[in-house]
C-alpha cells in the first residue's frame, strides 16, 4: 500500500493567490520529509528539507519566503505557495525515507500545480 | 555541470530487445546510486539501488563505475511494460537525492 499520500493531486488556481499542498506519512513516523518539484521533460529538483518541529532547509535559489514549509507533526509536512505566478506551475512531489532503513526514499504521488 | 547527466533517448526498441544507458555524476564523494522509474506525470518509483559490485535484479543489471563516475542500467527481453522514463539518482548525502533528467525508453510490439 501507499507510504505517503498528497492532497491535492490536482490544483488550478489564480495568479496571485496561495495554494497549500500537504505531504503525509502513512506508515512511520517521519521526522524529515523533502519537497521537490519537476518541470516538464526536467529533472526532480530539491526545492527544501522539511524538519519536524524546526524550520526547513532550502536549497540555493529557492526562496523560503514564497514556498513556506510547516512540518507540525511527525507525520504532516505543508508546503505553501504563496503569491503564485503562471512560472511556479509544476508538479510538487514530496519524499521521505524510513528511519534506520536504507537511502530508499517513498515519494508521494504529486501534486500538479497550474496557475492561470 | 549538472550534478547527474543522462542521455535522454528516446531509446526506441522491440520487445524482447535488449537496451542499456549510462548516466555520470559530478561528485566523487556521493556514496549511494539508484535507479528510479518514473512513468508519465507519475511520482518516481525505485527500480534498484547500484552496488559497487554490480548487481542484476531479474531482467535489469546496473553497474557502477566510481573511478569514471558513470552508472549503467540495461534491460534485457524488454517487455513493453518497461516502457518509461528511467531516472539516475545519486545520494548527495544526508538523505538528499540528486536526480537526472531521465531516459526515456519505448518498447514496441
Amino acid at each position: 500500500g501507499a507510504v505517503v499520500s498528497q492532497h491535492p493531486s490536482r490544483v488550478i488556481c489564480k495568479s496571485g493567490t496561495s495554494v497549500k499542498i500537504e505531504c503525509r506519512s502513512l506508515d512511520f513516523q517521519a521526522t524529515t520529509m523533502f519537497w521537490y518539484r519537476q518541470f516538464p521533460k526536467q529533472s526532480l529538483m530539491l526545492m527544501a528539507t522539511s524538519n519536524e518541529g524546526s524550520k526547513a532547509t532550502y536549497e540555493q535559489g529557492v526562496e523560503k519566503d514564497k514556498f513556506l514549509i510547516n512540518h507540525a507533526s511527525l507525520t504532516l509536512s505543508t508546503l505553501t505557495v504563496t503569491s503564485a505566478h503562471p512560472e511556479d506551475s509544476s508538479f510538487y512531489i514530496c519524499s521521505l525515507y524510513k528511519p534506520g532503513g536504507s537511502y530508499e526514499q517513498y515519494f508521494g504521488p504529486g501534486t500538479r500545480l497550474t496557475v492561470t | 555541470r549538472k550534478e547527474v547527466e543522462q542521455d535522454p533517448g528516446p531509446f526506441n526498441v522491440p520487445e524482447g530487445a535488449t537496451v542499456a544507458f549510462n548516466c555520470t555524476y559530478s561528485n566523487s564523494a556521493s556514496q549511494s546510486f539508484f535507479w528510479y522509474r518514473q512513468d508519465c506525470r507519475k511520482e518516481p518509483k525505485l527500480l534498484m539501488s547500484v552496488y559497487s559490485s554490480g548487481n542484476e535484479d531479474g531482467r535489469f543489471t546496473a553497474q557502477l563505475n566510481r573511478a569514471s563516475q558513470y552508472i549503467s542500467l540495461l534491460i534485457r527481453d524488454s517487455k513493453l511494460s518497461d516502457s518509461a522514463t528511467y531516472l539516475c539518482v545519486v545520494n548527495r548525502g544526508d538523505y538528499k537525492l540528486s536526480f537526472g533528467a531521465g531516459t526515456t525508453v519505448t518498447v514496441r510490439a
